[in-house]
């Protein structure tokens, strides 16, 4: 049983269109994440969520909204892509106290 | 603001011998947290080992140490015996506690194993 799994894990899309990738985990965690990791590996957090409440936006564009239905799920709806948008996108997931994140595998993201 | 560096972009080994792999950071907040991650060629991200800021003895899991030297800031990962399947990218974060929870990763260090 995957503890934190996404999908899809590739997405190849046109600039101008939207695409979600959704997010599930099984960890009974309170905290789960966007984090956003470009063609430098370079890994940035996006969004956090605590109890489906948005507690961190690192000055994310507007055109990216995570959703979380409940505490075991967090969606990333993105609108009208742009080629810079074309990332590894990473959910996470953690429980408060040591902070470890427990990742799922990445979505791709490919805008041409 | 809390940062954490890698300045070893890349690092290359021989099968069965130690590696070190550099990673300081930087806060003003007495309680923090400090772990390493494993990112192999597969994508997934791996995690390794933790330190806490308060934590009196290095932290160690199987062939991995943490060499915690609080004074200087460093958070070095100590890789023993390293095989061929070591070959990956290793991240350095740090736990940021500023109200909520987050980690802070450093721009990581790419690992070569050769035999």
């Amino acid at each position: 049983d995957t503890a934190v799994s996404q999908t899809p894990k590739y997405l190849v899309t046109q600039m101008g269109n939207d695409k979600s990738i959704k997010c599930e985990q099984n960890l009974g965690h309170d905290t789960m994440y966007w984090y956003k990791q470009d063609s430098k590996k370079f890994l940035k957090i996006m969004f956090s969520y605590n109890n489906k409440e948005l507690i961190i936006n690192e000055t994310v564009p507007n055109r990216f909204s995570p959703k979380s239905p409940d505490k075991a799920h967090l969606n990333l709806h993105i609108n009208s892509l742009e080629l810079g948008d074309s990332a590894v996108y990473f959910c996470a997931s953690s429980q408060v106290g040591i902070g470890e994140l427990f990742f799922g595998e990445g979505s791709r993201l490919t805008v041409l | 603001a809390q940062k954490i560096t890698q300045t070893q972009p890349g690092m290359f080994v021989q099968e069965k011998e130690a590696v070190t792999l550099d990673c300081t950071y930087d806060t003003s907040d007495p309680s923090y947290g400090l772990f390493w991650y494993k990112q192999p060629s597969s994508g997934e991200m791996i995690f390794l080992i933790y330190q806490g800021s308060y934590d009196q003895q290095n932290a160690t899991e199987g062939r991995y140490s943490l060499n915690f030297q609080k004074a200087r800031k460093s958070a070095n990962l100590v890789i023993s015996a390293s095989q061929l399947g070591d070959s990956a990218m290793y991240f350095c974060a740090m736990r940021v506690d500023t109200g909520f929870q987050k980690l802070v990763f450093g721009t990581g260090t790419r690992l070569l194993v050769s035999p």
